[in-house]
């Protein structure tokens, strides 16, 4: 069946401007998850959803980030006012059960940002 | 922000020997830890979810154990091939989100 569907593969942007990355969850699949992973650095938490509740957003690292989920399915991840620290791969994970940690998390390929 | 360690940070074998590595994480608070194997140009791939203490899980020639009271879990190759090359990660689950280590990259030599 379909995986984790990411989009873009690849975004080059310039410092100050607005980004949005799309992922597309296993249908069925009510958590979802976005990380990154810098340069050199492990994958870094960012922000979870979990079916209808409010979305847990500890891990955002400014304000400049935010994150949505339409319909319990689709999520956005906007990075507004690009800084080159904002360079990384951008990865989306949903799974099947909210918040159960015997269920493991399918990932997307991955958005790979660059900010010049 | 917990701590989750992986060593070692990079590892390179010959095609045929076995290998481990592991990855600590706090004693405290433990719902699962997670083993995940993320090759080049691909998505991460789960391996083994492993939540209770003394856990052993295998999967053809790769094997995980689990100690949940001193904080580590091992994960085991046994005969490397160069298709076992990857990054490996573990991710620890404490009930509100996973924290994941920094990974161990495999290469394995023909």
């Amino acid at each position: 069946g379909a995986g984790v569907s990411q989009s873009p593969s690849n975004k080059v942007t310039e410092k100050g401007k607005d980004v949005e990355l799309r992922c597309d969850p296993i249908s069925g699949h009510t958590a979802l998850y976005w990380y990154r992973q810098s340069l050199g650095q492990g994958l870094e938490f960012l922000i979870y959803f979990q079916g209808n509740s409010a979305p847990d957003k500890s891990g955002l690292p400014s304000d400049r980030f935010s994150a949505e989920r339409t319909g319990g399915s689709v999520s956005t991840l906007t990075i507004q006012r690009t800084q080159q620290e904002d360079s990384a791969v951008y990865l989306c994970a949903s799974s099947l059960a909210p918040g159960l940690s015997s269920y493991e998390q399918y990932f997307g390929p991955g958005t790979r940002l660059t900010v010049t | 922000i917990l701590n989750v360690e992986q060593s070692p940070q990079s590892l390179h074998v010959q095609e045929g020997d076995s290998t481990n590595f592991t990855c600590s994480f706090p004693s405290s608070n433990f719902y699962a830890l997670h083993w995940y194997r993320w090759e080049t140009a691909k998505s991460p791939e789960a391996l083994f979810v492993m939540t209770l203490n003394g856990d052993e899980k295998k999967k053809g020639r790769i094997s995980a154990t689990l100690n949940t009271k001193e904080g580590y879990s091992y994960l085991y190759i046994k005969g490397s091939q160069p298709e076992d090359s990857a990054t490996y990660l573990c991710a620890f689950y404490a009930g509100n989100q996973f924290y994941f280590g920094t990974g161990t990259s495999l290469t394995v030599i023909p």
